[in-house]
């Protein structure tokens, strides 16, 4: 069955330096999403593509959070500098379709777990 | 503003129980809901969907009810096991273009011997 691919899986940094996660969605799958959990909280997204556009980033902070997915298949996220309060899961989801409709169910992966120190 | 809330935060339950989880939304429009399951450390995974029109769906010993009038979900699980120790998620889904989904904070169940 496939699956949503995340790496690294764990990463520890020190506060100020930079970090990048990176996802490769369940192929066919137009869109894809980051999202960061806190522990005990539900997820958050933080970006969404369509393909290689961003569709959604209202709630990605800009100044420090960087995504791209520059052929439209995989994507990367990125952390510069990276803050304390950054200490979360991030996790990647693809669907095949975009929106909050039926046919959009979404396919996450297992995750990054961030801690800065 | 379009709320997921779901109780308990938390539950207890011994081995071989039943439980039921709830899920209360102020989510419009109104697209479809799902529940997913959250092992430790690892991401969501889908147990069901339902659309306005449909009001039960079950995944083995998942079972999801909705009632859209007042905005209700549940999720019943059954003979409940170890393995079902996670936190489950409700997730509401708008409909129209590339609107949110919401996602409600969970409730972590613990299933003991």
């Amino acid at each position: 069955e496939a699956e949503v691919a995340q790496s690294p899986r764990y990463k520890i940094t020190e506060k100020s330096q930079a970090v990048a996660f990176w996802c490769d969605p369940i192929s066919g799958h137009a869109t894809l999403y980051w999202y960061r959990q806190i522990l005990g909280q539900g997820p958050e997204l933080l970006v969404q593509f369509q393909d290689e556009s961003v569709v959604d980033d209202s709630q990605l902070p800009k100044d420090r959070f960087s995504a791209e997915r520059l052929k439209g298949v995989d994507s990367t996220l990125k952390i510069q500098p990276a803050e304390l309060g950054d200490s979360a899961m991030y996790l990647c989801a693809s669907s095949h379709l975009g929106g909050g409709g039926p046919r959009a169910d979404q396919y996450f992966g297992p995750g990054t777990r961030l801690l800065v120190l | 503003k379009n709320q997921v809330e779901q109780s308990p935060q938390s539950l207890i339950i011994l081995e071989g129980k039943n439980c039921t989880l709830q899920c209360n939304y102020t989510v419009s429009p109104f697209s479809n809901l799902r529940w997913y399951k959250q092992d430790t450390g690892r991401g969501p995974v889908s147990l069901t969907i339902m659309t306005f029109s449909e009001n039960t769906k079950s995944n083995g010993r998942y079972t999801a009810t909705l009632d859209a009038d007042t905005k209700q979900s549940s999720l019943h699980i059954t003979a409940s096991q170890l393995s079902d120790s996670a936190s489950y998620i409700c997730v509401v889904g708008l409909s129209g273009g590339y609107q949110k989904v919401t996602f409600g904070t969970g409730t972590k169940l613990q299933v003991i011997p």
